[in-house]
């Protein structure tokens, strides 16, 4: 069975302070894996894709890297508006559409 | 940016009632999924939905539920005979699933809250 699981699960930091998070997964045969930001009472919001190990992607203080058995997001220099929860979710092969997400890292950035 | 779009935002209603719940995926995307998020939970697979029927469903997905795509641009949740646990965040969600971008994107959500 397809899972994700994510840590730490809730994580403060100082504006500035860099960190990681981090999302193990267990899949059979990736077909992508997702980064997603959620705002309170908001829909996800796409981030990234990444398909295959050592594949990495960046969008402003935002990196995700990938291994075959776990992704790591990246935050560098960050801001209190990077405030959210990040949702890290997977699409396997034995699946023909759903994704799977998990649980979410609550991140807050003091200032 | 074309954006998924959802009505209502908040929908209130009594155990035992109908609600239909309304999206607009992206003009030009051709898959549509339905996912809920109950308060502190993780977000979940109810339905996908392509070329006017559905492809794969979770165990959720039972009798109560059924998807609809009425026009060109809506894509219905119906939920026939709502109880307590239903309450809960739906989202509807949208891609073009080709195999360089398998990417969904999200609607805002309705707040179902039954009592």
């Amino acid at each position: 069975e397809d899972q994700v699981t994510q840590s730490p699960e809730a994580l403060r930091l100082q504006e500035g302070e860099s960190s990681s998070l981090n999302c193990s997964y267990t899949v059979s045969g990736l077909r992508g894996l997702f980064w997603y930001r959620q705002d309170p009472g908001k829909g996800p919001e796409f981030l990234f894709t990444l398909y295959s190990a050592g594949e990495e992607k960046e969008k402003e203080r935002l990196k995700a890297t990938l291994t075959k058995k776990e992704s790591f997001l990246h935050i560098t220099a960050p801001k209190p508006e990077d405030s959210a929860t990040y949702l890290c979710a997977v699409q396997g092969n034995s699946s023909a559409s759903k994704i799977i997400f998990g649980s979410g890292t609550r991140l807050s950035i003091r200032p | 940016e074309p954006e998924v779009t959802q009505t209502p935002s908040h929908q209130v209603t009594q155990m035992g009632q109908e609600v239909i719940l309304r999206c607009v995926p992206i003009s030009n995307h051709l898959y549509f999924y339905w996912y809920r998020q109950i308060l502190g939970q993780k977000v979940e697979f109810l339905v996908s939905f392509y070329n006017n029927e559905i492809s794969e469903k979770s165990e959720i997905f039972d009798d109560q539920f059924s998807v609809e795509r009425p026009d060109g641009s809506n894509f219905t949740l119906k939920i026939r005979s709502t109880k307590l646990e239903d309450s809960a965040m739906y989202f509807c969600a949208s891609g073009v699933r080709v195999p360089s971008s398998y990417e969904q994107y999200f609607g805002p959500g309705t707040r179902l809250t039954v009592t």
